[in-house]
């Protein structure tokens, strides 16, 4: 089915581990988003990318890279895991309008 | 900057009954206005945008927002709310270099 994927779904780091979060889509998008989600927060923009090769920070770049080697794939590193980063992270795609297709989402406990 | 604001954060409505959520934005230009939804567990999906045009704007599942210039409000209403409607709703702007700017959020709660 045509969208966008997050890979893993879950997961549970310790401080200071590393990890890479995987965002996929199928639709020949331009624009990827890493947005983090907090309670009473709403979600906020991490890093976003206008096309393959390019990144730009977000609202929250902090503690985050990413890289968009691929056009369908957009991936957001956390080098050192701090517990201030447990959350709920969404990634999402658009064309030029700005009509986000998000995906389901990765939950992300640091301990 | 610019920002959204969701004034409500819980709203609880009787099913059958109208609703309106708000949502304020603060920018000088026309924006670009959008509402999601996200059901628990699950990502946003868009309900209506709101780029130029008719103020009036029809989404999915029943839902319409109406763009108000001179109040910076974008407020999203259903004439009758179904059980299946209890949610999270964002309002978001867009705008600023192909981003969105998201609201907190208002969770809506039906009673049967």
């Amino acid at each position: 089915n045509a969208g966008v994927t997050q890979t893993p779904k879950f997961r549970v780091l310790k401080t200071g581990q590393s990890m890479t979060l995987l965002c996929a889509q199928d639709m020949n998008h331009e624009y990827m988003y890493w947005y983090r989600q907090d309670p009473g927060m709403g979600l906020r923009l991490i890093h976003y990318s206008v096309g393959e090769g390019t990144t730009a920070k977000g609202e929250v770049p902090d503690g985050y890279n990413v890289s968009r080697l691929k056009k369908q794939n957009f991936l957001l590193g956390l080098e050192s895991a701090a517990p201030s980063q447990t959350s709920v992270y969404f990634c999402a795609s658009s064309y030029s309008n700005l009509v986000g297709i998000f995906g389901q989402g990765t939950r992300l406990t640091v301990v | 900057a610019q920002s959204v604001t969701q004034p409500d954060i819980h709203i609880t409505v009787s099913e059958g009954a109208s609703l309106e959520l708000r949502c304020n934005y603060s920018y000088g230009a026309t924006p670009y206005l959008f509402w999601y939804v996200q059901s628990p567990g699950q990502g946003l999906q868009l309900l209506l945008k709101y780029f130029s045009g008719d103020t009036l704007v029809q989404g999915i599942k029943g839902f319409e927002a109406e763009f108000k210039r001179s109040q910076s409000s974008f407020n999203l209403r259903k004439p009758s709310v179904h059980w299946s409607d209890a949610a999270e709703y964002f309002c978001a702007w867009g705008g600023g270099g192909n981003k969105l700017t998201f609201g907190t959020g208002t969770q809506l709660k039906v009673e049967l």
